[in-house]
């Protein structure tokens, strides 16, 4: 079974620019959640979908936000970029279930300039 | 509130065991993970325990919860060098969410 998958892996953008990051979860996972790494902040929770609807929204500014399409694949966007939007984005795919096992793709590293 | 601990960095000699702790504030938290990431790596899942267990093992992994305390520790037996990485804990508050709340992970570094 194919883990999951983000695309791309790397991605350099200056500030002002918005960037699409991409995220496919493991076949049958409905649940699709990301998160912000940086080496100052950890591991901050951003949104949560679920079914083609926001479940859930970490503290981030409206300049993030994220979609889940019919087959779960989900996109993230943020827009005007700023410098300290820099860090690793990972994506998490689970299914519905009393433990919510997460399983995390490998990340896009997003470097603004 | 919502905040996750551990110790920053544990140095351990191959074949010893090691013991990464964690606190946590949430006393509705459901179930409490421990994740591996190497460098330049995702997130592995390693383990997880539900709020009403005491202790669960693995294989090499011990996992401790103390509900009262709220403290979460994590043994790994006979520690080899493919175990240097960065461990984190972490919550998953109850509710209809999959939200994680993450510890601040702790570096292991494992001394041949």
């Amino acid at each position: 079974k194919a883990g999951v998958t983000q695309t791309p892996r790397y991605l350099i953008k200056t500030r002002g620019q918005q960037v699409t990051l991409s995220c496919s979860p493991i076949s049958g996972h409905r649940s699709v959640s990301w998160y912000q790494q940086t080496p100052g902040q950890g591991l901050q929770f951003l949104f949560e979908y679920f079914s083609e609807t926001q479940r859930n929204k970490g503290n981030f500014p409206g300049r993030f936000s994220g979609r889940q399409f019919s087959n779960s694949r989900s996109e993230m966007n943020v827009s005007t970029l700023e410098l300290g939007d820099s860090a690793l984005y990972l994506c998490a795919s689970s299914v519905t279930g009393p433990n919510n096992e997460q399983f995390f793709g490998p990340g896009t590293r997003l470097t603004v300039l | 509130g919502e905040d996750v601990e551990q110790s920053l960095f544990l140095s351990v000699r191959e074949g010893d065991s090691s013991v990464i702790n964690c606190t946590y504030t949430d006393s509705s938290s459901t179930y409490l993970y421990w994740y591996k990431q190497e460098p330049g790596a995702g997130l592995q899942l390693l383990t997880y325990i539900f709020s009403n267990m005491d202790m669960k093992q693995d294989q090499r992994l011990t996992v401790l919860l103390n509900k009262k305390d709220k403290h979460l520790s994590l043994r790994i037996a006979d520690t080899q060098t493919g175990d240097s990485a960065i461990y984190f804990c972490a919550e998953k508050p109850g509710g209809a969410t999959n939200k994680l709340i993450f510890g601040t992970g702790t570096l292991l570094a494992v001394q041949p």
